[in-house]
């Protein structure tokens, strides 16, 4: 079946414009996670949403970013005013069951590519 | 905080041999860990996922093992191909945590 889909693949933007990046996760997944991945580190925890629960947002690194998640499917992350430091491959990752148990597995999807001119 | 290791940083071997890729996690307290490629350019793709109550988990010539209370993983590749050449990612699901706690991959280059 259809993986987890994002778009665009590629975006380049200039400082301080806003981007919205989207997520589809897999059909039927209750569970939907963001990571960044900045050249050169680990990939970093933005959100999760677990089905109609209130987000996790603990990993966003300010307040220009945001993320909603529509009819428990489609995501979204906004990045207002985007600064250099926001360069990164941003990833989406959907998984059957929330993330409190074992037989979690996340599955991601090939990532938006974001450069900050 | 957990934080999480991945030794060595980079691995080059030729064609058809054995290695391993080794992880190391500081909380064990988890719900289970996860192994990942990532091809350059790409997203990641789910290799094993082995729960904290299992020991290991095989997949064709791949084989991941979990020493939960030594906080250790390692995942054995047997019989290398060049098409093996990718980032391998480790990530465990520790308790209490709504996220993936990923370490910072192995490179690993498998020559013709």
């Amino acid at each position: 079946g259809a993986g987890v889909s994002q778009s665009p693949s590629n975006k380049v933007t200039e400082k301080g414009k806003d981007v919205e990046l989207r997520c589809d996760p897999i059909s039927g997944h209750t569970a939907l996670y963001w990571y960044r991945q900045s050249l050169g580190q680990g990939l970093e925890f933005l959100i999760y949403f677990q089905g109609n629960s209130a987000p996790d947002k603990s990993g966003l690194p300010s307040d220009r970013f945001s993320a909603e998640r529509t009819g428990g499917s489609v995501s979204t992350l906004t990045i207002q005013r985007t600064q250099q430091e926001d360069s990164a491959v941003y990833l989406c990752a959907s998984s059957l069951v929330g993330h409190l148990s074992s037989y979690n597995e996340q599955f991601f999807g090939p990532g938006t590519r974001l450069t900050v001119l | 905080k957990q934080e999480v290791t991945q030794i060595p940083a980079a691995l080059s071997v030729p064609e058809g041999e054995n290695l391993v890729l080794n992880c190391s996690f500081t909380d064990s307290a988890i719900y289970n860990l996860q192994w990942f490629r990532q091809d350059p350019g790409k997203g990641l793709t789910s290799l094993l996922l082995i729960q904290s109550s299992q020991r290991e988990q095989t997949s064709g010539r791949l084989n991941a093992s979990l020493d939960k209370s030594s906080g250790r993983s390692t995942l054995y590749i047997a019989a290398s191909q060049p098409g093996d050449s990718a980032t391998y990612l480790c990530a465990v699901a520790q308790t209490g945590a709504n996220n993936l706690f990923f370490g910072t991959g192995t490179r690993l280059t498998v020559i013709p």
